[in-house]
């Protein structure tokens, strides 16, 4: 069975310039995370969506990010415009439900420069 | 305070070794428990997850929590050079979806 499947798994751009990372969840999970994890510390949550609902977006910077999961199976993560500070690795996860067997997909890696 | 506090690590110990890793928290909601390992370059993968006080062991892992000190931990036995990762623990609250991760140890096993 495939994994949760993240693309492009490496993104340079220049500041200023819009980016955007895909998410393939694993068959069947209802809920989709998107996670942002900066270098030597823990994912921290920008979006959960439940089916095609944004369940819980507080934590997401909403002036330059944006999201989507169309027909509540893939999901597209977008940040427009892009800052120095944004550079991390973003974490697409799903699960079937509640707080247990959350899987993680190999996250992308952006570097705005 | 952070809400999730790790020991920083790094932590290198031999083949063989007992691996201790601990998490500390502040929020006594927290209910559900887990650990993750995270290879360099790679997603997190879950571990082990725990619900409120106890023990729970899967092979050469066990966690433990202690909810009176707000203190869980993750023994390794018999550590191996392909334990070598760095280990997240993550919470959440009894009916919440949001877990909060720890910033993670890194562990090295030296042949």
């Amino acid at each position: 069975e495939a994994g949760v499947v993240q693309s492009p798994r490496y993104k340079i751009i220049e500041k200023k310039q819009p980016v955007a990372f895909w998410c393939n969840p694993i068959s069947g999970h209802n809920t989709l995370y998107w996670y942002l994890q900066n270098l030597g510390q823990g994912p921290e949550l920008l979006i959960r969506y439940e089916n095609e609902e944004a369940v819980d977006d507080s934590q997401l910077p909403k002036d330059r990010f944006s999201a989507e999961r169309l027909k509540g199976v893939d999901s597209t993560l977008k940040i427009q415009p892009a800052e120095l500070g944004d550079s991390a690795v973003y974490l697409c996860a799903s699960s079937l439900g509640g707080d247990r067997d959350v899987f993680f997909g190999q996250g992308t890696r952006l570097t705005v420069v | 305070q952070k809400e999730v506090e790790q020991d920083p690590g790094p932590l290198s110990v031999p083949e063989g070794a007992i691996v201790s890793l601990n998490c500390t928290y502040s929020n006594s909601a927290f209910q559900y428990f887990m650990w993750y390992r995270q290879y360099s370059r790679k997603g997190p993968e879950l571990l082990m997850y725990t619900y409120s006080s106890g023990n729970k062991e899967d092979g050469r892992f066990t966690a433990q929590v202690d909810k009176s000190s707000k203190y869980i931990s993750l023994f390794i036995r018999d550590s191996q050079p392909s334990d070598s990762a760095t280990y997240l623990c993550a919470m959440s609250a009894l009916g919440g979806q949001n877990f909060v991760f720890g910033p993670g140890t890194r562990l090295s096993v030296l042949p």
